[in-house]
């Protein structure tokens, strides 16, 4: 089992680029999230997703984008990068109904927006 | 809403010492509380969990107890290495399968 994985690990745009962050699980796990953790904020929710098709806003959602189309694949978008949007992102996953709720974390992808 | 509160860092500590990081919420109902470790450059990782009250949780000589009375979920270890410097994040699991997280303490252990 890979967990959950991220992809790029490293990027850096320009104001205004758009990108998209991908994130993979392999333990068939229905929950998953974004969050961006930055110095001194702890980690901060994004969007997330309670299945497949479906997606839901956290707490600083304002920028970004998610799709849920396959069960294993939480993607995240920014349409217009900005430099507020420097930060690490890190994607999770859960699976409340098969009694698990520990969140399982990827290795986080950094983003530099110049 | 839910909250979690835990102690400011960094804290920094010699070799073989007691270490406790304080870790406080705010929750309705009785949620899971947890302990995750970040080393750098990776995730999170899950260190220790603890489902109701007075229990407590342990691994890799970490422990914590699920305090209802006090809203606490301190983290403890008898002593420390240098191979346990990291962020750690106190987190309790809120509705609708989210988690809430602290702001993260960093450890420093020094040879």
């Amino acid at each position: 089992n890979a967990g959950v994985t991220q992809t790029p690990k490293f990027r850096v745009l320009k104001t205004g680029q758009s990108m998209t962050l991908l994130c993979a699980q392999d333990m068939n796990h229905e929950y998953m999230y974004w969050y961006r953790q930055d110095p001194g904020m702890g980690l901060r929710l994004i969007h997330y997703s309670v299945g497949e098709g479906t997606t839901a806003k956290g707490e600083v959602p304002d920028g970004y984008n998610v799709s849920r189309l396959k069960k294993q694949n939480f993607l995240l978008g920014l349409e217009s990068a900005a430099p507020s949007q420097t930060s690490v992102y890190f994607c999770a996953s859960t699976d409340p109904s098969k009694g698990s709720d520990t969140q399982y974390f990827g290795p986080g992808t950094r983003l530099t927006v110049l | 809403g839910d909250s979690v509160t835990q102690m400011e860092g960094p804290v920094t500590l010699s070799e073989e010492a007691f270490l406790t990081i304080n870790c406080t919420y705010t929750a309705t109902g009785y949620p899971s509380l947890f302990w995750y470790v970040q080393y750098p450059g990776e995730g999170l990782q899950l260190l220790l969990k603890a489902t109701k009250a007075d229990d407590k949780g342990s691994n890799k000589g970490f422990e914590a107890t699920y305090r209802k009375e006090t809203t606490s979920f301190h983290l403890e270890k008898g002593s420390v290495q240098v191979s346990d410097s990291a962020v750690y994040f106190c987190a309790l699991e809120s509705r609708g399968g989210k988690s809430t997280f602290g702001d993260g303490t960093t450890l420093t252990v020094k040879p």
